[in-house]
């Protein structure tokens, strides 16, 4: 079964302790992405990566890092300079994320983290 | 500044009838529309998308409409499903960036049976 998978489904945190959210995708596609969403709130870009050794910041990537070592797996780590971690963290791909694309981007079912 | 809005927090709609979910835009150079649906505690599934060359989508009951001068969308579902019930949000992109979707807050849509 072809699919983004997010593990774990939820995690709890200590305040000042850094967490990695794992993001893994078998769909052979070039993008990935994070969102994280707030109660209320639409998704908002934290980083993108459109191709492998490559990412970029997106519009709240304070308190945040990434890698993209490999093509299926981009994690994401929620550091202690986050001021407000506590959020549903959603990981994305699509086919392609270059300025002409239109591919439909795919999500992951999420990781719930709070910090206590 | 949001710039994709839903304005409607919530919508209520008896099975059977017409469920329309409103979003606007203020970027002119949003060129690519999408539409995903949350339930709680999961990832949004895909549902519909529409290009700005466009004015209209249609997927089984649902359909996507554009309406570029207003810088208004639309999704129509009919008829409405039980199943229907989520959360409903609207996306855009555009030229000249990597792509990346901009999100509405989202419509809680209930069909009641």
């Amino acid at each position: 079964d072809g699919g983004i998978t997010q593990s774990p489904k939820y995690l709890f945190r200590k305040e000042g302790q850094n967490v990695t959210l794992s993001c893994e995708q078998n769909l052979n596609h070039d993008a990935m992405y994070w969102y994280r969403q707030d109660p209320g709130q639409g998704l908002r870009l934290i980083y993108y990566s459109q191709i492998v050794n490559d990412f970029q910041k997106g519009d709240i990537a304070e308190g945040y890092s990434v890698s993209r070592e490999k093509k299926e797996s981009f994690p994401l780590t929620v550091t202690s300079a986050q001021k407000n971690p506590t959020a549903f963290y959603l990981c994305a791909s699509s086919t392609s994320g270059g300025p002409i694309s239109t591919d439909t981007q795919y999500f992951g079912p999420g990781t719930r983290l709070t910090v206590l | 500044d949001q710039q994709v809005k839903q304005n409607s927090p919530s919508l209520s709609v008896q099975e059977g009838r017409i469920s329309i979910l409103n979003c606007d835009y203020t970027n002119s150079m949003f060129d690519y529309f999408l539409w995903y649906k949350k339930y709680p505690a999961e990832g949004p599934t895909f549902l519909i998308s529409i290009s700005s060359i466009k004015d209209k989508n249609e997927d089984g009951r649902f359909t996507v409409f554009l309406n570029k001068s207003a810088k208004h969308l639309s999704l129509h579902i009919v008829p409405s499903q039980p199943g229907d019930s989520a959360v409903y949000f609207c996306a855009a992109s555009g030229r000249g960036s990597a792509r990346q979707l901009t999100f509405g807050s989202g419509t809680q849509l209930t069909v009641l049976p």
